[in-house]
C-alpha cells in the first residue's frame, strides 16, 4: 500500500501569498492518479486537481498541481481569505496524506 | 443535480455493526466507482475502499480488510458500507463520494455520524 507524506504540516500565511505544498509518495505511482483536496472545517472535501495537474471543474485557476514520480505540488498562487483550509492529497485506491493546513498568518 | 445522499446519524455499542447507505442521484450510478471515507473529529481523511457499482468489485484499505463490507443494490441506485466489531476508535463521520476511476472524488456525501459508546 502506498504511504503519501505532507509537508509542511501547517503553512501559516497572509492572503496574496503564494502558498506551496508538497507529497511525497513512498514508491513511485502514477501521476494520473494523483488527487488534491480541500476541506474547511464542517464540510466535505472537495476535489481540486486530479491527475496531477487538472483542475476539476469551477476550481480557479489560481490552484494548480505539478509533480511525478514520487514528488508532487499544489501550488496556490495567490491566497484568497476561502483559501484557509486543509489540503489532502491521494493517490487512487490508497490512503490520503495526513494533510497540509494553511491558516492565516 | 448530482448528488449522494446518506442515511442518519447512528449509535452502536462496542463490538456491534453498522451499515451505512448512500443513494445516488442525477447520474448513472453503474458508471462511476463509490468510495467511502472516515474523519475522526479533529482528525484526517482516512479512505476505507471502494467498490464499482457495476460489476460489485470491491478493494479496501488494508487497516480496514476483514471488518468492512461494500455492497450495492444497482435498482435503486444505492451503495452500502457495513463496519464490523465496533470500537470506540470507529466513532467518526463517514463519508460516501463518487469516483469516475482515477480521476478523483468529485461529489461528496452529505457524512454519516456513528458513534461507538458502551
Amino acid at each position: 500500500e502506498i504511504v503519501l507524506t505532507q509537508s509542511p504540516g501547517t503553512l501559516s500565511l497572509s492572503p496574496g501569498e503564494r502558498a506551496t505544498l508538497s507529497c511525497r509518495a513512498s514508491q513511485s505511482v502514477s501521476s494520473s492518479y494523483l488527487a488534491w483536496y480541500q476541506q474547511k472545517p464542517g464540510q466535505a472535501p472537495r476535489l481540486l486537481i486530479y491527475g496531477a495537474s487538472s483542475r476539476a471543474t469551477g476550481i480557479p485557476d489560481r490552484f494548480s498541481g505539478s509533480g511525478s514520480g514520487t514528488d508532487f505540488t499544489l501550488t496556490i498562487s495567490r491566497l484568497e481569505p476561502e483559501d484557509f483550509a486543509v489540503y489532502y492529497c491521494q493517490q487512487y485506491g490508497s490512503p490520503f496524506g495526513p494533510g497540509t493546513k494553511v491558516d492565516i498568518k | 443535480q448530482v448528488q449522494l445522499v446518506q442515511s442518519g446519524a447512528e449509535v452502536k455499542k462496542p463490538g456491534a455493526s453498522v451499515k451505512v447507505s448512500c443513494k445516488a442521484s442525477g447520474y448513472t450510478f453503474t458508471s462511476y466507482d463509490i468510495n467511502w471515507v472516515r474523519q475522526a473529529t479533529g482528525q484526517g481523511l482516512e479512505w476505507m475502499g471502494w467498490m464499482n457499482p457495476n460489476s460489485g468489485n470491491t478493494g479496501y484499505a488494508q487497516k480496514f480488510q476483514g471488518r468492512v463490507t461494500m455492497t450495492r443494490n444497482t435498482s435503486i441506485s444505492t451503495a452500502y458500507m457495513e463496519l464490523s466489531s465496533l470500537r470506540s476508535e470507529d466513532t467518526a463521520v463517514y463519508y460516501c463520494a463518487r469516483e469516475d476511476t482515477g480521476l478523483g472524488m468529485d461529489v461528496w456525501g452529505q457524512g454519516t455520524t456513528v458513534t461507538v459508546s458502551s
